[in-house]
């Protein structure tokens, strides 16, 4: 089976710019949570989707949105950019299957590196 | 709120010694916590996980971890160190808030194997 694909794999954008990320789950994983890699920050939780619906939101500002299509694909927007969004963006997918399945583990993208200018 | 913490940012070993890489957690309930590791230029991968049953919890690529109620520890252990091995690891804990689970990760823990 393929991995979870990002792309691309490197942005460059400027302040007040938006940018899209996308990430291609594994086949049949249903589950995709975004999240946020800074050196300062580490990990933090954006959100996840499950069959086209956020079902679980981080502690970020409205600027970050995310959908999911019926193919299980998801992207992330970021608008107005600013130059703390600089980050490695980190894609991962579950099978999930159950609401509080409480064992399974994360599938993750290569990421997708953005740097704000 | 659950949460993990690594005390340390950066371990250093020399190949062939045991590793330890420290995580201590915070959670209400049953603690569900995993390890992850990320290898230069590449997503994060599992390694092992504890739900429920003996303390030592036996993972990928030679790695354990021993998890401590009463120390609310989940140390990742090793007992022969690689420099294969140098990466940056993650401890997390599932967090079950609002309905729906995510992953709580910790801040990383550099490895840095020395031949």
């Amino acid at each position: 089976k393929a991995g979870v694909t990002q792309t691309p794999r490197y942005l460059i954008k400027t302040r007040g710019q938006q940018v899209t990320l996308s990430c291609s789950p594994i086949s049949g994983h249903r589950s995709v949570s975004w999240y946020q890699q800074t050196p300062g920050q580490g990990l933090q939780f954006l959100f996840e989707y499950f069959s086209e619906t956020q079902r679980n939101k981080g502690n970020f500002p409205g600027r970050f949105s995310g959908r999911q299509f019926s193919n299980s694909r998801s992207e992330m927007n970021v608008s107005t950019l600013e130059l703390g969004d600089s980050a490695l963006y980190l894609c991962a997918s579950s099978p999930t299957r159950e609401r509080r399945a409480t064992n399974e583990k994360l599938f993750f993208g290569s990421g997708t590196q953005l740097s704000v200018l | 709120a659950q949460s993990v913490a690594q005390p340390e940012d950066q371990v250093n070993v020399a190949e062939g010694n045991p590793l330890t890489v420290k995580c201590t957690y915070s959670v209400s309930g049953n603690p569900y916590l995993f390890w992850y590791v990320q290898y230069p230029n590449r997503g994060l991968q599992f390694l092992l996980k504890y739900i429920t049953g003996d303390n030592l919890v036996k993972g990928s690529y030679g790695f354990e971890a021993e998890f401590n109620k009463s120390q609310t520890s989940f140390h990742l252990k090793k007992p022969s160190a690689l420099v294969s091995d140098s990466a940056l690891y993650f401890c997390a804990v599932r967090d079950m808030s609002g309905g729906y689970n995510k992953l709580i990760f910790g801040a990383g823990t550099r490895l840095a194997v020395h031949p």
